[in-house]
C-alpha cells in the first residue's frame, strides 16, 4: 500500500523568508500524481500545487514550487516570500490513477506552518 | 456557485446514538469520498463511491455506513459501533475521470463530538 510521510509536524518562518516542507512517499508505481493541500484555520482544504510523476520539470504556482525527486520518492514544497496568510496546516498527498474505480488520495500526517511577523 | 455543502458544521452525539452527516454537491461529479481527520494523523479514507448505488470501504470503515441513492448526495452515518467518533469529517468529490487527476473538491467539514 502507498504511504505518505511528512516528518515535520511543525515549522515556522519569518515573514518574507523562504521555507521548505518535506514529504516522502512509498510506491511501486511509475505513474502517479502528487499534491500539496493547504488547510487554514477555516479548515477548508485548498489545492496548492500538483505534480505529475512523468514530468521531470518541477511544478510552480506563483510563490509555491516543488522539488520532485522521483528516484528518492521525495516531494518537498517551497514557499517563497512567506506571507501571514500562508499560515496553515499543509498536507502532502499521493494519487495513483486506477485501472478502474475511484481515485483515492493518500495523505501525509500534515505540517503546521507558522508565519512570524 | 458550484461546490460541496456539508451540514451541520458542528454535531454532538450522545453515547450509543447514530448520527448522520450530510454531504451534497452540485458539481456533477461522479465520485465522492468521506475522510476522517484526527490530530497528527492526517486524513484517512472512510468510504468512497464511484457511481450512484455503489460504494466501497476505505481504510477505516468500521462503525460507519454510507448510501449513494443520488449522484449529488453521499451521507455518512456514524453508528454506535464506532468507539471513538470524535473527529473532523471531510467530504470530497471528483469527476471520476482523468480530470480527477487535478485534485478533489472538498467540503468545509463537520466537527463531531461525543458528549
Amino acid at each position: 500500500a502507498q504511504t505518505v510521510t511528512q516528518s515535520q509536524p511543525e515549522m515556522s518562518v519569518q515573514e518574507a523568508e523562504t521555507v521548505t516542507l518535506s514529504c516522502t512517499y512509498d510506491t511501486s508505481e511509475s505513474d502517479y500524481y502528487l499534491f500539496w493541500y493547504k488547510q487554514p484555520p477555516s479548515r477548508q482544504m485548498i489545492l496548492v500545487i500538483r505534480q505529475e510523476a512523468y514530468k521531470q520539470q518541477n511544478a510552480t504556482e506563483n510563490r509555491f514550487s516543488v522539488n520532485f525527486q522521483k528516484a528518492a520518492k521525495s516531494f518537498s514544497l517551497k514557499i517563497s516570500d512567506s506571507q501571514l496568510g500562508d499560515a496553515a496546516m499543509y498536507f502532502c498527498a499521493y494519487l495513483r490513477p486506477p485501472i478502474q474505480g475511484a481515485q483515492k488520495l493518500v495523505f501525509g500526517q500534515g505540517t503546521r506552518l507558522t508565519i512570524n511577523p | 456557485d458550484g461546490g460541496i455543502t456539508q451540514s451541520p458544521k458542528y454535531l454532538f452525539r450522545k453515547e450509543g446514538q447514530n448520527v448522520t452527516l450530510s454531504c451534497e454537491q452540485n458539481l456533477n461529479h461522479d465520485a465522492m469520498y468521506w475522510y476522517r481527520q484526527d490530530p497528527g494523523q492526517g486524513l484517512r479514507l472512510i468510504y468512497y463511491s464511484q457511481i450512484v448505488n455503489d460504494f466501497q470501504k476505505g481504510d477505516i470503515a468500521e462503525g460507519y455506513s454510507v448510501s449513494r441513492e443520488k449522484k449529488e448526495s453521499f451521507p455518512l452515518t456514524v453508528t454506535s459501533a464506532q468507539k471513538n467518533p470524535t473527529a473532523f469529517y471531510l467530504c470530497a468529490s471528483s469527476t471520476g475521470t482523468v480530470f480527477s487527476l487535478y485534485g478533489y473538491t472538498f467540503g468545509s467539514g463537520t466537527r463531531l463530538t461525543v458528549v
